[in-house]
């Protein structure tokens, strides 16, 4: 069965500081990866989808790296901004999770203060 | 185009009655579906149309729950008897296809069981 974990649950980090979102899954075998940001009362945007033969994606100041067979991704933020104080949620599709839905993790809540 | 958009954005309802949440997604996406985010829990998959194939039901909780789509494109989530545990936001997605592409989420309705 596919578990996706996400550290830490909660984040505080003062304006201009690069930091690192962690998530990890149990069952290697995906189909992709995607993070999410989630606004608190907001639904979610999709920040950045990893098919399974990518090892990264970039947009922006966002990078996102997959390593399957550690089952490991991580979110990279360079230089934070108080405006990505959200949720970021992790979310894989995988075989033994069920291939029409993805599975997702709790999320990490950022806060960025001036 | 516009996003996935669900209504209503919020509903209060006494435990006993049937509620109908709706979600007109994409136009042009096949693939649509429903998620809840209850507190504590997490996101949770509920069910997944695609096309014109029979529903993936794997994730709804009861018979409580079902949800139909209507030529392809608007879909709506009934839950009958409404329990207190029902409360959630129910988030509705949809992608081109499935597989590889991202899925885009609406804002969610946010139902509050009494």
């Amino acid at each position: 069965k596919q578990e996706v974990t996400q550290i830490p649950a909660a984040l505080s980090v003062p304006e201009g500081e690069n930091l690192v979102l962690n998530c990890s899954f149990t069952d290697s075998a995906i189909y992709n990866l995607q993070w999410f940001r989630q606004d608190p009362g907001k639904g979610l945007t999709s920040l950045l989808l990893i098919q399974s033969s990518q090892r990264e994606q970039t947009s922006g100041r966002l990078n996102a790296s997959l390593d399957k067979s550690s089952g490991r991704s991580t979110l990279y933020i360079a230089a934070s901004q108080p405006g990505d104080s959200a949720t970021y949620l992790c979310a894989v599709r995988s075989f033994s999770g069920g291939y029409n839905k993805l599975i997702f993790g709790a999320g990490t809540r950022l806060a960025v203060h001036p | 185009g516009a996003g996935v958009s669900q209504s209503p954005s919020n509903k209060v309802t006494e435990k006993g009655k049937d509620v109908e949440l709706r979600c007109d997604p994409i136009s042009g996406h096949t693939a649509l579906y429903w998620y809840r985010q209850s507190l504590g829990q997490g996101l949770e998959f509920l069910i997944y149309f695609q096309g014109n194939s029979a529903p993936d039901k794997s994730g709804l909780p009861s018979d409580r729950f079902s949800a139909e789509r209507t030529g392809g494109s608007v879909s709506t989530l009934t839950i009958q008897r409404t329990q207190q545990e029902d409360s959630a936001v129910y988030l509705c997605a949809s992608s081109l296809s499935t597989g590889k592409e991202t899925q885009y989420f609406g804002p969610g309705t946010r139902l509050l069981v009494l």
